[in-house]
């Protein structure tokens, strides 16, 4: 059964270093998205991607968040200088027109 | 801001009976609804939908139902089984934008063996 696969699964880096996720949606599906989840919280929307542009971002997606469909496969979520409290799981998720989102296993990051 | 809500933090029940997870939401713009289950450390798994023209959508032993006028939905597992412990999302979209989901806070299931 096709998935969404992200890696790394694990990073963890400096306060002020930028880091790449980088998320392989399932072939056929048109919508991206980022979400994440900050330990004990709920998963949030951070941005979606259609059409190779930004269809919609929330507030937490700031200056610091940027999103690539690079090359037709990849779907990568960088963040320019990380803070402390971008430390979360982050999970990509991909759809095809009107049906449901298929999320990854998601990337947990740490800021330390 | 919470437009979705699950008031029930946990839930325990007993193998063989019903679990039911409840879900609130206050934006009138919903109108797709989903319940997810999510593992620790494991992305959330699709269950099931339920589009604001149904009130029932049933798939094996899950059914969700929607209550437009009182902005709720549930999830009825029958029967549970200890395989369904997980902690259960329901989010919410509306389909005439980017279909962005709104996820509620989560419920803990536990099934008892």
């Amino acid at each position: 059964e096709p998935e969404v696969t992200q890696t790394p699964s694990h990073q963890v880096t400096q306060m002020g270093q930028e880091v790449i996720l980088r998320c392989v949606p399932i072939s056929n599906h048109l919508y991206f998205y980022w979400y994440r989840q900050i330990l004990g919280q709920k998963v949030e929307f951070l941005v979606s991607f259609y059409n190779n542009e930004i269809s919609e971002k929330s507030e937490i997606f700031d200056d610091q968040f940027s999103v690539e469909r690079p090359d037709g496969s990849n779907f990568t979520l960088k963040i320019r200088s990380t803070k402390l409290e971008d430390s979360a799981m982050y999970f990509c998720a991909s759809r095809r027109r009107s049906t449901e989102a298929f999320f990854g296993q998601g990337t947990r990051l740490t800021v330390v | 801001d919470q437009q979705v809500k699950q008031n029930s933090p946990s839930l325990s029940v007993q193998e063989g009976r019903i679990s039911i997870l409840n879900c609130d939401y206050t934006n009138s713009m919903f109108d797709y609804f989903l319940w997810y289950k999510k593992y620790p450390a494991e992305g959330p798994t699709f269950l099931i939908s339920i589009s604001s023209i149904k009130d029932k959508n049933e798939d094996g032993r899950f059914t969700v139902f929607l209550n437009k006028s009182a902005k709720h939905l549930s999830l009825h597992i029958v029967p549970s089984q200890p395989g369904d412990s997980a902690v259960y999302f329901c989010a919410a979209s509306e389909t005439s934008g980017t279909y962005k989901y709104i996820f509620g806070t989560g419920t803990r299931l536990k099934v008892l063996a």
